[in-house]
């Protein structure tokens, strides 16, 4: 079946560095892609999203970019901080009918050491 | 203006009881869903509700598993007969409307022994 993979399990950085967080996706129907990040006994929380009509979408301290050519999404993170540690999922959804029924990675440990 | 609320938040389960699981959406989100994430894994489909109608159930791994909103609000997920495979944490999430982003609650973690 088509799913959303990571590429790098678990991320080490220094605080103030610059963190990218990789993904690759196979379901070329999927329309619609979003970041999670996911603290210990806490639900996944939403970072950013973007549509494959865009390849670029900037949040606060976040980006996101999407190459469709290559089915790859990527979450940049500027100045990283310890509270970003956590678990990070993207996600993918083809939309339509199956609006809602995203399909997760399995996620990528980032750990920011102050 | 709270976020989305499960409850309880930990149920532990002795195999072949029937658990029921709740979600409060966030007030006036149209659609519900309901996600099952094992340890170490990503966030797995259940259902999907848009108000008190349930539009996808694809996702439940079995006759066992039940979901309803009957009011388009509150919903409940029931396992009956719990396995110990059910072991995992549940999370409902819900979105204004159709398009806009899943808010997820903290979920609850549910453990079959």
């Amino acid at each position: 079946g088509e799913s959303v993979g990571l590429h790098l399990p678990t991320l080490s950085v220094q605080e103030g560095d610059n963190s990218i967080i990789n993904c690759a996706y196979s379901n070329s129907a999927s329309d619609y892609f979003i970041w999670y990040k996911q603290e210990s006994g806490k639900g996944p929380q939403f970072i950013i999203d973007i549509r494959s009509n865009m390849d670029k979408r900037q949040g606060q301290r976040v980006t996101v970019l999407l190459n469709k050519t290559v089915k790859h999404l990527s979450l940049q993170i500027a100045a990283t901080q310890p509270g970003d540690s956590a678990v990070y999922f993207c996600a993918e959804n083809a939309g339509g009918t199956s609006y809602g029924k995203l399909t997760f990675g399995q996620g990528t440990i980032l750990t920011v050491h102050p | 203006g709270a976020g989305v609320s499960q409850s309880p938040r930990y149920k532990v389960a002795k195999r072949g009881q029937d658990v029921a699981l709740r979600c409060d959406p966030i007030s006036g989100h149209v659609s519900l869903f309901w996600y099952q994430q094992a340890l170490g894994q990503g966030p797995e489909f259940l259902t999907y509700f848009q108000n008190e109608a349930q539009l996808d159930k694809s996702g439940l791994p079995s006759d066992r598993f039940f979901a309803e909103r009957p009011e388009g609000s509150v919903s409940t997920l029931k396992i009956q007969r719990t396995q110990q495979e059910d072991s995992a944490v549940y999370l409902c999430a819900s979105s204004r409307q159709r398009g806009s982003p899943l808010h997820f609650g903290n979920g609850t973690r549910l453990t079959v022994t």
